[in-house]
């Protein structure tokens, strides 16, 4: 069980997009739509923001999207919010009924 | 409300027991999968253990196999994690978190998660 590959940070200005990667492997991303990535502010619980690695729940907003391309999934906000900024995580469904996680990304809003 | 609350974190001696619960509230418990998800200090979010919506299938991360016991009383909405032999790197926040589907084990997205209760593994 092998923790999936994050940024460790990335920033950028409010109302500019930002793109934030998440590398696995054959065994994981690359071989289940099971792909979900949480935002997490500081002291506070995970908030899921994509399930099934493109859809949003219900409340999240539209600023919010996923994709995935081979064995790298990635998270896309537009229009930069400064409370868009805190710690984002992406998660896997990695075989054997195990899940693996990323180790995480620190977004800034300049 | 959907509501998920964790209990029984605290201080505990290496090589120690204990035992965590998360009280379940606003929606039907025993058809969702639960999972157990765990964040040292200042690092990122592990999955720990899962467990089906019957209890009938578990699930753990090889670094907590054979230590770790998760089930769940569907009649009490209450899931839990029994963690033996401790050691000084299982100290962390524990979470719990559901299953967005029914369907699922948590792996398509974990929809609700609790405040987390702290865990501190030290002499």
């Amino acid at each position: 069980q092998s923790a999936l590959t994050q940024p460790a940070s990335v920033s950028g200005s409010p109302g500019q997009s930002i793109t934030i990667s998440c590398t696995g492997t054959s065994s994981d991303v690359g071989s289940y739509n099971l792909v979900s990535w949480y935002q997490q502010h500081p002291g506070k619980a995970p908030k899921l923001m994509i399930y099934e690695g493109s859809k949003r729940p219900s409340g999240v907003s539209n600023r919010f999207s996923g994709s995935k391309s081979g064995n790298t999934a990635s998270l896309t906000i537009s229009g930069l919010q400064a409370e868009d900024e805190a710690d984002y995580y992406c998660c896997s469904y990695a075989g054997s009924s195990t899940l693996a996680f990323g180790g995480g990304t620190k977004l800034t809003v300049l | 409300e959907v509501q998920l609350l964790e209990s029984g974190g605290g201080l505990v001696q290496p090589g120690g027991s204990l035992r965590l619960s998360c009280a379940a509230s606003g929606f039907t418990f025993s058809s969702y999968a639960m999972s157990w998800v765990r964040q040292a200090p200042g690092k990122g979010l592990e999955w720990v253990s899962a467990i089906s919506g019957s209890g009938g299938s578990t699930y753990y991360a090889d670094s907590v196999k054979g230590r770790f016991t998760i089930s769940r009383d569907n009649s009490k909405n209450t899931l839990y994690l029994q963690m033996n032999s401790l050691r000084a790197e299982d100290t962390a926040v524990y979470y719990c978190a559901k299953a967005f589907s029914p369907r699922g084990l948590g792996g398509e997205g974990m929809d609700v998660w609790g405040q987390g209760t702290t865990v501190t593994v030290s002499s």
